[in-house]
């Protein structure tokens, strides 16, 4: 069985700019969810979708967004890009509810 | 809210060394627990799990044991290789935070031959 994939691996963008990431997950998944890695802050919860909802919020600000497909495929936005944001986002989904199984991650490069 | 602690690396070994990786946790409810590996350049991985007390994950010659009474989770491997050079997550997640992983600051193992 296929693992998670995203798309694109690695994205370079300047301040201000928007990107969007996508992340297909396993086959039979319903459920991903979105974290950004940072040497600094480590490992941060953004959100998580379930059959096209979005069940849960972390701490950031309304300049990231996402949603979920029919498929369950997930996209993820980031709107008026800062140095901040440079980051590897790592998309994971999960069939029962407590093991998450990660992507390759994207890694966000913001100048 | 549900916190976890891990031993700050980083870690340096020699191959056929023993590792062991300290991880405690706070919890709110009852945990199920996981250590995740990175190796560079990529995502994580999950390595091992456990889901009640007692229960002890093993992969790869890893294991954990699920220990309530002293909230941890310590990762273990008896002969490392150079091959295990990552960085090693424990993390936790729970019903009352709705499943959300809350992650320890990583551990940084590099072995050498």
């Amino acid at each position: 069985k296929a693992g998670v994939t995203q798309t694109p691996r690695y994205l370079i963008k300047t301040r201000g700019q928007q990107v969007t990431l996508s992340c297909s997950p396993i086959s039979g998944h319903r459920s991903v969810s979105w974290y950004q890695q940072t040497p600094g802050q480590g490992l941060q919860f953004l959100f998580e979708y379930f059959s096209e909802t979005q069940r849960n919020k972390g701490n950031f600000p309304g300049r990231f967004s996402g949603r979920q497909f029919s498929n369950s495929r997930s996209e993820m936005n980031v709107s008026t890009l800062e140095l901040g944001d440079s980051a590897l986002y790592l998309c994971a989904s999960s069939l029962a509810l407590d093991t998450q199984y990660f992507g390759p991650g994207t890694r966000l490069t913001v100048l | 809210g549900n916190s976890v602690t891990q031993m700050e690396g980083p870690v340096t070994l020699s191959e056929e060394a023993f590792l062991t990786i300290n991880c405690t946790y706070t919890a709110t409810g009852y945990p199920s627990l996981f250590w995740y590996v990175q190796y560079p350049g990529e995502g994580l991985q999950l390595l091992l799990k456990a889901t009640k007390a007692d229960d002890k994950g093993s992969n790869k010659g890893f294991e954990a044991t699920y220990r309530k009474e002293t909230t941890s989770f310590h990762l273990e491997k008896g002969s490392v290789q150079v091959s295990d050079s990552a960085v090693y997550f424990c993390a936790l997640s729970d019903l009352q935070n709705d499943y959300k992983l809350s992650f320890g600051a990583g551990t940084t193992v590099t072995v050498r031959a």
